[in-house]
């Protein structure tokens, strides 16, 4: 079973559409969670932290369930710029590093 | 904010060619340096950690002597691919981590292409 695991997508919306993006971590003594964006061969970009308590960012909201570990990304109201592969991203455990699930790609159309 | 340069942004080499990336902080110090490899479509791999002034930890499966590893500021770490061959075509992206930080900051990435 792979450490990180997500939808695998694509997942093709139109704009203004609101879009879920679901991600389990298998290590139940994860410490820190978060989204990143990469786009097309770019680097990838740190999103949004994720909290047990739920954080919201504008159009984007992260929310844990340690119980479940589980991990969720909602986007509401789609923008065409939003198209890029989200990652779910787990640290710690008693590692000194970030470990990213495979991706979850999204595409909004007009 | 925290900026991590990466050069080359892309590189072609022949094949049995040696292959270096920078990986620079531009205005912080970084304990802890990442480098990552990434072939299309999947997600990216921590093939090793590095940490200023000491050996890097390479992860199960990466072969320590055809990735050379050198952290020897608290602003640059180097990856040098050896002997490269057409299976190591790949992006490869560094990551640095200021102390007390949990998130890291990504370098712009290397596209190698060996031919």
């Amino acid at each position: 079973r792979k450490e990180v695991e997500q939808d695998p997508g694509p997942f093709n919306v139109p704009e203004g559409a609101t879009v879920a993006f679901n991600c389990t971590y298998s290590n139940s003594a994860s410490q820190s969670f978060f989204w990143y964006r990469q786009d097309c061969r770019k680097e990838p970009k740190l999103l949004m932290s994720v909290y047990s308590s739920g954080n919201e960012d504008g159009r984007f909201t992260a929310q844990l369930n340690r119980a479940s570990q589980y991990i969720s990304l909602l986007i509401r109201d789609s923008k065409l710029s939003d198209s890029a592969t989200y990652l779910c991203v787990v640290k710690g455990g008693g590692y000194n590093k970030l470990i990213f699930g495979a991706g979850t790609r999204l595409a909004v159309h007009p | 904010g925290a900026v991590v340069s990466q050069h080359p942004s892309w590189v072609i080499c022949k094949s049995g060619t040696s292959v270096k990336i920078e990986c620079r902080s531009l205005d912080f110090q970084a304990t802890t340096m990442f480098w990552y490899r990434q072939f299309p479509k999947q997600s990216l791999m921590l093939m090793a950690t590095s940490n200023e002034g000491s050996k890097a930890t390479y992860e199960q499966g990466v072969e320590k002597d055809k990735f050379l590893i050198n952290h020897a500021s608290l602003t640059l770490s180097t990856l040098t691919v050896t002997s490269a061959h057409p299976e190591d075509s790949s992006f490869y992206i560094c990551s640095a981590r200021v102390r007390q930080e949990v998130w890291a900051f990504f370098g712009q990435g290397t596209r190698l292409t060996v031919v």
